[in-house]
């Protein structure tokens, strides 16, 4: 079974919109850590957020903020206010406290902001 | 300062060749990852290094050699360059624990003719 899963191959979203991207996982490890990394065409990898699985709140980072719901083992981005600038790949990954040297990527989301 | 920083950025070069690509972190991580990017944006660990041992190996041709002279330094050498090769390859590092993030480099695109 795939650790993380997206869903989304691509998404449009109107410029000054909020946009939802998914995120599943699965995972038996009580503790575990979520990340969003941004991949912008100039290729280099930008973290976005993280959420740990402990975390009672959910996390946010200026206009990015993680919608974690833990029962049903998802892991939103959400980016409020799109700017042209955030069109983008969007990776969700996972690490695991049992095979903590491990990432798991997600095969990501690509995002477009229309103007 | 640059956290994670791999050498060269671009690299071009024939098929049957050998090259390297260096990696550096400043920032004292005991783990080092390097990771292959295909044409369709997936990312997929090749190998891993948690104080210059060897923790990941996936299947990854034998052409494929990882060396880690300390555990600031994590270099990719790979022998008799295939087409297939031709990927960007991102060296990383991390803190050994699981709510820790990775940091990535800025990438090496290969490209075999």
């Amino acid at each position: 079974a795939q650790k993380i899963t997206q869903t989304q191959p691509g998404m449009f979203v109107q410029e000054k919109e909020a946009v939802t991207l998914d995120c599943t996982y699965d995972t038996s490890d009580p503790s575990y850590g979520l990340f969003w990394y941004k991949q912008p065409s100039s290729g280099e990898m930008i973290f976005l957020i993280y959420q740990g699985s402990y975390d009672q709140q959910n996390a946010t980072e200026g206009r990015y903020s993680l919608n974690f719901q833990k029962a049903r083992k998802s892991a939103n981005l959400v980016i409020s206010a799109s700017q042209l600038g955030d069109s983008a790949m969007y990776f969700c990954a996972m690490r695991e406290g049992t095979t903590g040297n491990q990432f798991y990527f997600g095969t990501g989301t690509s995002l477009t902001v229309i103007p | 300062d640059t956290a994670v920083s791999q050498t060269p950025k671009y690299l071009v070069t024939q098929m049957g060749n050998d090259k390297s690509i260096k990696c550096e972190q400043n920032l004292g991580h005991d783990t080092m990852y390097w990771y292959k990017q295909d044409s369709k944006k997936f990312l997929k660990i090749m190998f891993s290094y948690n104080n210059k041992e060897l923790i990941i190996n996936e299947t990854v041709p034998n052409r494929f050699s990882p060396k880690s002279p300390d555990k600031a330094h994590l270099n990719l050498h790979i022998n008799s360059l295939e087409l297939g090769d031709s990927a960007v390859y991102f060296c990383a590092s991390s803190q050994e624990f699981w709510g820790e993030k990775l940091f990535f480099g800025s990438g090496t695109q290969l490209s075999v003719l």
